[in-house]
């Protein structure tokens, strides 16, 4: 009965492969989020959906495209991948816009080689 | 939500003591709330506190908030190994959370 669930958990991939990490809530949540966790530590938003429709795109490469099939789904596909991809990507959703506070998949960590 | 700042930056303490930490925020808010991550794993929602409240319980968690100040402080009483983890605080809330660097807290047998 997880809430928030994120496959793979580890993924090692070669620079220039296409990836994707799949998402999927079962909170019945309007909206969910990616946010990538770097080395040091800082942890920042990418993207978020609500309803399936995109409504926050950071500052994020157009290799990153986010593509939500359905509310309780939001997948991360990454082309081209690159050394600096590598990090920690955290999945999550909440209720509503966010104001009640959001709720966390375990993360999947990313090694580019 | 704007950017926390956590004090200190990381926190060593013997199990049964009490642990606090502190926040502080630049900005008027409408909510704070903290979160924690333990070691490689996901964050965890604790608690959020709301501008018009002053302090607030979850089990051996007390936040507080002062909006005069902007700052906050989360106390963790008795803590226990298993308390081990980074937290942060999130002033503000919303679909948009910007998290510091947060406080590393470690709890020893």
């Amino acid at each position: 009965d997880t809430a928030v669930s994120q496959t793979p958990k580890y993924l090692v991939t070669q620079m220039g492969n296409d990836k994707s990490i799949k998402c999927e809530q079962n909170l019945g949540h309007d909206t969910m989020y990616w946010y990538k966790q770097d080395s040091k530590k800082f942890l920042k938003i990418m993207f978020s959906y609500n309803n399936k429709e995109l409504i926050i795109n950071e500052t994020v490469p157009n290799r990153f495209s986010p593509k939500s099939p359905d509310k309780a789904h939001l997948n991360l596909h990454i082309n081209s991948l690159e050394l600096g991809d590598s990090a920690v990507y955290f999945c999550a959703s909440s209720p509503g816009q966010g104001w009640d506070g959001q709720y966390f998949g375990p993360g999947t960590r990313l090694t580019v080689t | 939500s704007q950017q926390g700042e956590e004090d200190p930056q990381a926190l060593s303490i013997q199990e049964g003591e009490n642990a606090t930490m502190n926040c502080s925020y630049k900005t008027s808010i409408n909510n704070l709330q903290w979160y924690r991550q333990n070691s490689g794993r996901g964050l965890v929602h604790l608690i959020l506190i709301r501008s018009n409240e002053r302090e607030k319980h979850s089990g051996r968690l007390r936040v507080t908030l002062d909006t005069s100040k902007k700052s906050s402080s989360l106390l963790i009483t008795a803590s226990r190994a298993a308390d081990t983890a980074s937290y942060f605080c999130v002033p503000g809330g919303g679909n948009k959370l910007t998290f510091g660097t947060g406080t590393q807290l470690k709890v020893e047998l």
